[in-house]
């Protein structure tokens, strides 16, 4: 859609299940975000990379681990996860940091239910 | 971090009517963002109006800006079906370069 790619697009998993979900950018763009996004609840973000580099860790419980193994993509390993980690995962990207006059492009998102 | 906050929260108008959703923000900002999101999907990069910027268009958007009352506000104008969705604003705080988002404003465009 955007030159942003997200998968799976749907996941279910158990509350002992390990998964990974997976960010792929196209757009040659050199940092990468996740955000969480609730029902009725504003946009949460979670982790910021910028030229593979962790820049922004935003109080992100320990069972969510990134993981940024070159510009283009970027991984959300999971585990352990509780109920209410339900909702929709959102990467997204931008040519350098947001806030510096730059738009972000964001993939379809992976929706995420946990049993 | 300050978020944006959007009012209203929903909107149903006909097709072929103006939508207006406002947003206001607490300190001050870089630049400020709106975006749509279609049903469960990701989010589409609309308008960015700089702090030293008052309006801007973009086809049937209009964005404006008042720093001095810490809002903005969006009017879609003659609306369509296709304009159905979910439009929040962000905001990008002076020497930071996170974006933060508000809840959103949901509008249904009825036929």
């Amino acid at each position: 859609e955007t030159g942003v790619t997200q998968t799976p697009r749907h996941l279910v998993m158990g509350m002992t299940n390990k998964k990974s979900l997976k960010c792929e950018q196209h757009l040659g763009h050199n940092a990468m975000y996740w955000y969480k996004q609730s029902a009725k609840k504003p946009l949460e973000l979670m982790f910021v990379y910028n030229f593979k580099e962790q820049t922004e860790n935003n109080s992100v419980p320990s069972r969510f681990s990134p993981e940024c193994p070159n510009s283009s993509h970027l991984f959300l390993h999971l585990h352990t996860l509780q109920p209410e980690d339900s909702a929709l995962y959102l990467c997204a990207s931008s040519p350098g940091l947001a806030g510096l006059s730059v738009e972000q492009f964001f993939g379809p998102g992976t929706r995420l239910t946990v049993l | 971090s300050q978020q944006g906050e959007e009012d209203p929260q929903a909107l149903s108008i006909q097709e072929g009517e103006n939508a207006t959703m406002n947003c206001s923000y607490k300190t001050s900002i870089n630049n400020l963002q709106w975006y749509r999101q279609n049903s469960g999907r990701g989010l589409v990069h609309l308008i960015l109006i700089r702090s030293n910027e008052r309006e801007k268009h973009s086809g049937r958007l209009r964005v404006t800006l008042d720093t001095s009352k810490k809002s903005s506000s969006l009017l879609i104008t003659a609306s369509r079906a296709a304009d159905t969705a979910s439009y929040f604003c962000a905001t990008a705080e002076a020497n930071d370069y996170k974006l933060s988002f508000g809840a959103g404003t949901t509008v249904t465009v009825r036929a």
